[in-house]
């Protein structure tokens, strides 16, 4: 079946560093969505991802598409402390299957 | 986007007792759809659920055991039967999907069986 693979499951920043979290599908996607939980909080939408190749662009947010449509990214400029949460992605394919990644847990040290 | 109320927000049960999640919908949503959380961990998709159809379960998970109602299209329900503490978890609701707008969620309940 699909796997979605996410990495890190952790990462711990200084406030003002970069940050990534990286999506990996076993199958290409029809799209893929991202959505930040904050802890003790339920899961809300950030962005989707259509086309092979995508970039977007939320303020300090950063989120890629890759050209397979089997990967993505997300990447954050210069980390606050209101960025804590966990990140997780989740990949759609023409089916209609939708997985969600591991995550990632974003702890920021100010 | 729409907005879905849950409750109960938490609850501790006692083993052998069932308890029903609900959330309702602020608008008429087709599909909703049930998780599982454990804490740190990722979503686990338990089943959808349509109006005026059975609810389609995933591997692992079956109806006698995760009842689903769908009486219309904004209202549905999730029961864990026969709880034992195994079933402690985060569940969530969500309605949406593949579109501008995501998947909405709940706020989830976080069940403690004892």
């Amino acid at each position: 079946g699909q796997q979605v693979m996410q990495i890190p499951q952790y990462q711990h920043v200084q406030e003002g560093e970069d940050f990534t979290t990286y999506c990996n599908s076993s199958t290409t996607l029809s799209n893929i969505q991202w959505y930040k939980q904050r802890p003790g909080g339920h899961p809300v939408f950030l962005i989707q991802l259509v086309k092979s190749g995508e970039v977007k662009k939320q303020k300090r947010l950063t989120f890629q598409f890759g050209e397979a449509k089997k990967n993505s990214s997300l990447h954050i400029t210069a980390t606050q402390t209101t960025d804590v949460g966990t990140y997780f992605c989740a990949g759609h394919t023409n089916a209609g299957k939708s997985t969600f990644g591991d995550g990632t847990t974003l702890t920021v040290k100010p | 986007s729409a907005v879905i109320s849950q409750k109960p927000s938490r609850d501790i049960c006692q083993r052998g007792t069932s308890l029903t999640i609900q959330c309702q919908v602020d608008s008429q949503v087709t599909m909703m759809f049930w998780y599982r959380q454990q804490p740190g961990q990722s979503l686990t998709l338990i089943a959808t659920a349509n109006q005026g159809s059975e609810a389609t379960y995933e591997s692992g998970f079956v109806i006698d055991k995760f009842p689903i109602s769908r009486p219309n299209l904004t209202f549905s329900t999730l029961t864990v039967s026969n709880m034992s503490p195994e079933d402690s978890s985060i569940y969530l609701c969500s309605a949406g999907g593949q579109g501008t707008y995501g998947y909405t969620f709940g706020s989830g309940t976080r069940l403690t069986v004892v």
